[in-house]
């Protein structure tokens, strides 16, 4: 079964709003946890890492102001996409590492398409 | 820096055939782990191995397996007697600073299992 929980699956917007997505980790505690970002037949790009109890790590290029993560418990990290407009209709995936420590497996979530009209 | 080359866009077989994925990275490091994930048309990521840099050994589950060579730095995929399941994009991922916990993704190879 799914360790990594990601909602909506789906979800269509109009251009301006903002949209929450939401990643949990199941029966785990996820300090850090990953999100990503799949343009359509193109490969996972890293967009930020989400730390618990402190701000978000952003790759280069990547706007922080308009991708805003919080990591609010050790289960819960949500990327907001605010004022959205079209190109920002991709899927969105999130990971965590279980376990926390020590050696271990990075899942992912089961991604959310977004399609802002 | 670190880099993962999948250099089969696409691939399509015949149904029962037999197909190798190929994976090259590129990393400094000499601790590193190495994973392979399948993404069918639904999207969701499903992990299916993870090999760390000091155990060469080749795994084998069911009709996957796994080639493992530091000497040419790959780490190639075989299907054996191929499913139309078992069509889906394959990405190779590396993350060589585990502490760092980024991994980085191949541009992926689109399986396509023909009937």
């Amino acid at each position: 079964g799914a360790v990594v929980s990601q909602h909506p699956s789906r979800v269509i917007c109009k251009s301006g709003t903002s949209v929450k997505i939401e990643c949990r980790s199941l029966d785990f505690q996820a300090t850090t946890m990953f999100w990503y970002r799949q343009f359509p037949k193109q490969s996972l790009m890293l967009m930020a890492t989400s730390n618990e109890g402190s701000k978000a790590t952003y790759e280069q290029g990547v706007e922080k102001d308009k991708f805003l993560i919080n990591h609010a418990s050790l289960t819960l990290s949500t990327l907001t996409v605010t004022s959205a407009h079209p190109e920002d209709s991709s899927f969105y995936i999130c990971s965590a590492r279980v376990p926390p420590t020590g050696p271990s497996t990075i899942y992912f979530g089961e991604g959310s398409w977004l399609t802002v009209v | 820096a670190q880099k993962v080359t999948q250099a089969q866009t696409e691939i399509s077989v015949v149904e029962k055939e037999d197909v190798t994925l190929d994976c090259v990275y590129e990393t400094r490091d000499t601790t590193y782990y190495l994973f392979w994930y399948k993404q069918p048309p639904s999207g969701e990521l499903v992990f299916l191995i993870r090999r760390n840099s000091f155990d060469e050994q080749n795994e084998i589950s069911g009709r996957y397996s796994w080639n493992f060579q530091k000497s040419t730095s790959s780490f190639n995929f075989t299907i054996t007697a191929s499913q139309v399941v078992d069509s889906a994009v394959y990405f190779c991922a590396l993350i060589s600073n585990f502490g760092n916990e980024k991994l980085t993704f191949g541009t992926g190879t689109r399986l396509t299992i023909i009937p």
